[in-house]
């Protein structure tokens, strides 16, 4: 069992770029979250999808989308980069509500 | 917006000593979680503990939960070197139900020396 898998694990930016990250969540798993996880601080829920369909968004701006795939691959894009967005993004993914979830190793992203 | 506070937000102790790490929440749950991260990587899944539990164990690991209180502490017994890392608690708020968002706290920074 591969677990969760995310790509790319590196990738730098320039303002004003657009970025999609990938992930793929463990066997089995048909819901996936997405965090952003700045430098010293915990991780921030972004989004969740379920069923293809976003159920759950945390606060951020809608330059924020997501998608979800019917093999429950998700994938996260960020467009209109701000320096800001540097950060870890993880990706998790959960069987059921009320579950643990099991993260990705994340794609560190690097806005210059 | 962050929900949890850890408390210490880091803490360094010899290897064979116990490390205690507390977690503060603000809303209602339907259950807390504890997480580790080793150096900015990804988050590993150490314990879920139910609001309706008030204490539970996973080896070296004992957490308690206080839902009078709003808070939570993560015990690890007979620390290891390899137990340095990042510490994060994570509740699933309850808003009529699990949502099936977490939301971390900013994360007990445990050193273990050898």
């Amino acid at each position: 069992d591969a677990g969760v898998t995310q790509s790319p694990t590196h990738l730098i930016k320039t303002r004003g770029q657009q970025v999609t990250l990938r992930c793929s969540p463990k066997s089995g798993h048909d819901t996936v979250s997405w965090y952003q996880q700045a430098l010293g601080q915990g991780p921030q829920f972004i989004f969740q999808y379920y069923e293809e369909e976003e159920r759950q968004r945390g606060n951020f701006p809608d330059r924020f989308s997501g998608h979800q795939f019917p093999n429950y691959s998700s994938e996260l894009n960020v467009n209109a980069l701000l320096l800001g967005d540097s950060a870890l993004y993880l990706c998790a993914s959960s069987l059921a509500w009320g579950s643990g979830a099991f993260f990705g190793q994340g794609t560190r992203l690097t806005v210059v | 917006s962050q929900q949890g506070e850890e408390d210490p937000q880091a803490l360094s102790i010899q290897e064979g000593e116990n490390a205690t790490m507390n977690c503060s929440y603000k809303t209602s749950i339907n259950n807390l979680q504890w997480y580790r991260q080793n150096s900015g990587r990804g988050l590993v899944h150490l314990i879920l503990i139910r609001s309706n539990e008030r204490e539970k164990h996973s080896g070296r690991l004992r957490v308690t939960l206080d839902t009078s209180k709003k808070s939570s502490s993560l015990l690890i017994t007979a620390s290891r070197a390899a137990d340095t890392a990042s510490y994060f608690c994570a509740t699933d708020p309850d808003y009529g139900g699990s949502q099936g968002n977490l939301i971390f706290g900013k994360g007990t920074k445990l050193s273990v020396k050898p």
